[in-house]
């Protein structure tokens, strides 16, 4: 079973600062299987980014993904007041679905 | 639009067995996708808990397997999940979502219902 470890646990940024979020898999994910998404309090998850890079339907382009293999970051160019939430990657293999432990992002 | 809404008691005495309901509407199950739950236990992070193919292929998480199983009744339009022998530990809000078939991302979540164990 691979394992997604996010880091930093908690990230603290001003608005128009640039976030970069990571997540390390535990072996090696195809990119086409890595998503990224967003929650905010009392909220469901929001699919952000799917296939490692691609932005899901009505997402800003503040919000870009990359990586292969192993490792993977999610960059919010400039944050607005709105993006201060948990972000958690997510990735397929071998019919299992697995979830890191998510990256608070919050106001400085 | 899609959307899901998931159903079912929001509170379960220890040793029983959790059961949810999730209704589909805006799409046809029978037309394809994989259908899943997720959970969060409070303060905590996701954990999926097993999805199901239109086919019914169904596919658990290893460490909430024999305790867990997910249907689903495509005459409906909905599917379900049923996990046994529940603990304090199983408390959680749980979310059905739907996952793309090719990419396995979850592109459309229900709200979210809170189920307490608790006697």
């Amino acid at each position: 079973e691979i394992v997604l470890t996010q880091s930093p646990g908690t990230l603290s940024l001003s608005p128009g600062e640039r976030a970069t979020l990571s997540c390390r898999a535990s072996q090696s994910v195809s990119s086409s299987f890595l998503a990224w998404y967003q929650q905010k309090p009392g909220q469901a998850p929001r699919l952000l980014i799917y296939g490692a890079s691609s932005r899901a339907t009505g997402i800003p382009d503040r919000f870009s993904g990359s990586g292969s293999g192993t490792d993977f970051t999610l960059t919010i160019s400039r944050l607005e007041p709105e993006d201060f939430a948990v972000y958690y990657c997510q990735q397929y293999g071998s019919s299992l679905w697995t979830f890191g432990q998510g990256t608070k992002v919050e106001i400085k | 639009q899609v959307q899901l809404q998931e159903s079912g008691p929001g509170l379960v005495k220890p040793s029983e067995t959790l059961s949810l309901t999730c209704a589909v509407s805006g799409y046809s199950i029978s037309s394809g996708y994989y259908w899943g739950w997720i959970r969060q236990p409070p303060g905590k992070g996701l954990e999926w808990i097993g999805t199901i193919f239109h086919s019914g292929s169904t596919y658990y998480n290893p460490s909430l397997k024999g305790r867990v199983t997910i249907s689903v009744d495509t005459s409906e339009n909905q599917f379900s999940l049923r996990l046994s022998s529940v603990t304090a530990a199983d408390t959680a809000v749980y979310y059905c979502a739907r996952a793309r078939g090719g990419s396995y991302q979850f592109d459309y979540w229900g709200q979210g219902t809170l189920v307490t164990v608790s006697s």
